[in-house]
């Protein structure tokens, strides 16, 4: 059974970087059948998809925030990484990692982990 | 940037009843690309329906989808206490954009 989790700082001061991790465990990171992703929910709000990646290292952003993205694939370590910069109070979100099939839904997600950007 | 529309934004029924839950997209989903996962507080989105219709591995019968083009339907045919959660869909057939969510509350 896949699992996957995400790690990183609670809380982030405002025009910091965020930077989440995704350790992926039970099952192969490295698979052409499959991308990596992150979404996010701020509180109150419904899910955005902001970045992807592919075990070949081809990235994907949502455009609003393509700028800010980094999006990065560790497959010795089994682990994808995201990381936002010039973070500012509108991207306190819930953060999720996703496995992504392409035409069958993101199958896989971990629990999350919250994100507050405040000082 | 295809945006779904998702209603009714809160929907209150009791254990037995049927649910039937909507999605509208603004413009025609690419090969029906929409899936709906269920969402309870603390956990992660968990996929029920992917290709507008395709229940996922492990998912009951009761919870079918239906639809195409840009009109989408969920329905679950005999809730469960366990079913009461928040909804999404999702298109996934140029990039990926979500609903806001419709939340199932026990009457």
């Amino acid at each position: 059974q896949l699992q996957m989790q995400e790690s990183g700082p609670g809380l982030v001061k405002p025009s910091e970087t965020l930077s989440l991790t995704c350790t992926v465990s039970g099952g192969s990171i490295s698979s052409n059948s499959y991308y990596w992703g992150w979404i996010r929910q701020p509180p109150g709000k419904g899910l955005e998809w902001i970045a992807s990646i592919s075990y070949s290292g081809n990235t994907y952003y949502t455009p609003s925030l393509k700028s800010r993205l980094t999006i990065s694939l560790d497959t010795s370590k089994k682990q994808f990484s995201l990381r936002l910069s010039s973070v500012t109070a509108a991207d306190t979100a819930v953060y999720y990692c996703v496995r992504q099939t392409l035409i069958r839904g993101d199958d896989n997600w971990g629990q999350g982990t919250l994100v507050t950007v405040s000082s | 940037e295809i945006v779904l529309t998702q209603s009714p934004g809160t929907l209150s029924l009791s254990p037995g009843e049927r649910a039937t839950l909507s999605c509208r997209a603004s413009q025609s989903v690419p090969s029906n690309y929409l899936a709906w996962y269920q969402h309870k507080p603390g956990q992660g989105p968990r996929l029920l329906i992917y290709g507008a219709s395709s229940r996922a591995t492990g998912i009951p019968d009761r919870f079918s989808g239906s639809g195409s083009g840009t009109d989408f339907t969920l329905t679950i045919s005999r809730l469960e206490p366990e079913d009461f959660a928040v909804y999404h869909c999702q298109q996934y057939g140029n990039s990926y954009t979500f609903g806001q969510g419709t939340k199932l509350e026990i009457k």
